[in-house]
């Protein structure tokens, strides 16, 4: 099945820009979906087809999709980010949607 | 407003069976496919099941082929999850996300989630 792979961490100093990875074979080929997952909290859509935004998600948040990697790009990083961030994408093959690890992101 | 509030969690005896359930408000229920997606304490996010809009097309995990039974009722706005032969390592929060499409695409809106624990 489709792997995709994610760093377990990043970490950021407040104001800086994040970048969070999501690697998979010719992933650019397929649209990739993000989401931010606070603890105790249900996961929120915050990307969806490689760079959209759903209503309510800030402009700071943006995404992009090329070759093996997709990129979530937070910038002018606030505390309120810290968050796991999970890819996800549909696998054609099994017909499944399939999530990446998973990234941890810390604000110093 | 637009919202999913899962029920039916609980503590079970491995083998033993359970049924969840997900009320769907503030949409058009038919319109969209809906998901559930499970999380193991301290782990990542693992799609369990997908039903199309209109029931016609069910996709399972392999972890749970077999053993869960993915339905809806569009008369109720309800989604269900029939969870039978229950493992250990189906321990985890439940949640019900809605589908951006008929049955592919995101999840863009999620319930809060339900604790099943499978422990004897």
């Amino acid at each position: 099945s489709y792997v995709l792979t994610q760093p377990p961490s990043v970490s950021v100093a407040p104001g800086k820009t994040a970048r969070i990875t999501c690697g998979g074979n010719n992933i650019g080929s397929k649209s990739v979906h993000w989401y931010q997952q606070k603890p105790g909290q249900a996961p929120v859509l915050v990307i969806y087809y490689d760079s959209d935004r759903p209503s309510g998600i800030p402009e700071r948040f943006s995404g992009s999709n090329s070759g093996n990697t997709a990129t979530l790009t937070i910038s002018r990083v606030e505390a309120g980010d810290e968050a796991d961030y999970y890819c996800q994408v549909w696998d054609s093959t099994s017909d499944h949607p399939v999530f990446g690890g998973g990234t941890k992101l810390t604000v110093l | 407003q637009v919202q999913l509030v899962e029920s039916g969690g609980g503590v079970v005896q491995p083998g033993r069976s359970l049924r969840l359930s997900c009320a769907a408000s503030g949409f058009t229920f038919t319109n969209h496919g809906m998901h559930w997606v499970r999380q193991a304490p301290g782990k990542g996010l693992e799609w369990v099941a997908v039903i199309w809009y209109d029931g016609s097309n069910k996709y399972y995990a392999d972890s749970v082929k077999g053993r869960f039974t993915i339905s809806r009722d569009n008369s109720k706005n309800t989604l269900y999850l029939q969870m039978n032969s229950l493992r250990a390592e189906d321990t985890a929060v439940y949640y019900c996300a809605r589908g951006t499409t008929v049955g592919r695409g995101a999840f863009d809106i999620w319930g809060q989630g339900t604790m099943v624990t499978v422990s004897s």
